[in-house]
């Protein structure tokens, strides 16, 4: 059973450029939040996708935007990148609230996509 | 606001030794706590979690102790082995929403 699947593993851009990272979740999970993890910091929560629709939503700018699709993988897209931009990007699947067994385990993320902003 | 924090970034222990990581929250809403390990490279992984129903939840060498009076948290690993080598992050989430809230992570260093 494959876990949650991200490409690429690393990517490097140019400030100003468009970056698009996909994600497939684990199998039987239909929620998908992504994180931004810069060196030597916790993740922080970007936005979760369900039903293909943005459910919640971290402290980042519009130029962070995302897609779900029917099949529950997912997109971010990130517009306008600033050098600031560059970290590990992370993605995890897990199942909706109220569908899980109370108290399991919330997230299974995937290894990341390292991207470099020159 | 929501916040969890760490209250040691660096830990260093030797092996066979047990290691124990500390974690404060704020939000006294959170009712669901995980600790994740992160090795080089590699995603967050899930070690153990707790309800805040509970004061202690036991797992294979890993014991989490939560005290809801003091909004602390902490992971304890029995006889720390070389492969425990990585970085741990708390982490807390309301059950009402799936958004869950990273700690900074405290960077763990076994010593042969």
């Amino acid at each position: 059973d494959a876990g949650v699947t991200q490409s690429p593993t690393h990517l490097i851009k140019t400030r100003g450029q468009q970056v698009t990272l996909r994600c497939s979740p684990k199998s039987g999970h239909d929620t998908v939040s992504w994180y931004q993890q810069a060196l030597g910091q916790g993740p922080q929560f970007i936005f979760q996708y369900y039903e293909e629709e943005e459910r919640q939503r971290g402290n980042f700018p519009d130029r962070f935007s995302g897609h779900q699709f029917p099949n529950y993988s997912s997109e971010l897209n990130v517009n306008a990148l600033l050098l600031g931009d560059s970290a590990l990007y992370l993605c995890a699947s897990s199942l909706a609230a109220g569908r899980r067994i109370s108290g399991a385990n919330v997230l299974t993320f995937g290894a990341g996509s390292r991207l470099t902003v020159l | 606001g929501e916040s969890v924090g760490l209250h040691l970034p660096t830990l260093s222990v030797q092996e066979g030794d047990n290691s124990i990581i500390n974690c404060a929250y704020s939000n006294s809403a959170s009712d669901y706590f995980i600790w994740y390990k992160q090795e080089s490279g590699k995603g967050p992984q899930f070690i153990i979690d707790i309800r805040s129903n509970m004061d202690k939840r036991q797992g294979q060498r890993v014991t989490v102790l939560l005290n809801k009076t003091v909004k602390h948290l902490s992971l304890q690993i029995a006889a720390t082995q070389p492969g425990d080598s990585a970085v741990y992050f708390c982490a807390e989430n309301t059950d009402s929403y799936d958004k869950v809230i990273f700690g900074p992570g405290t960077s763990l260093s076994v010593i042969p």
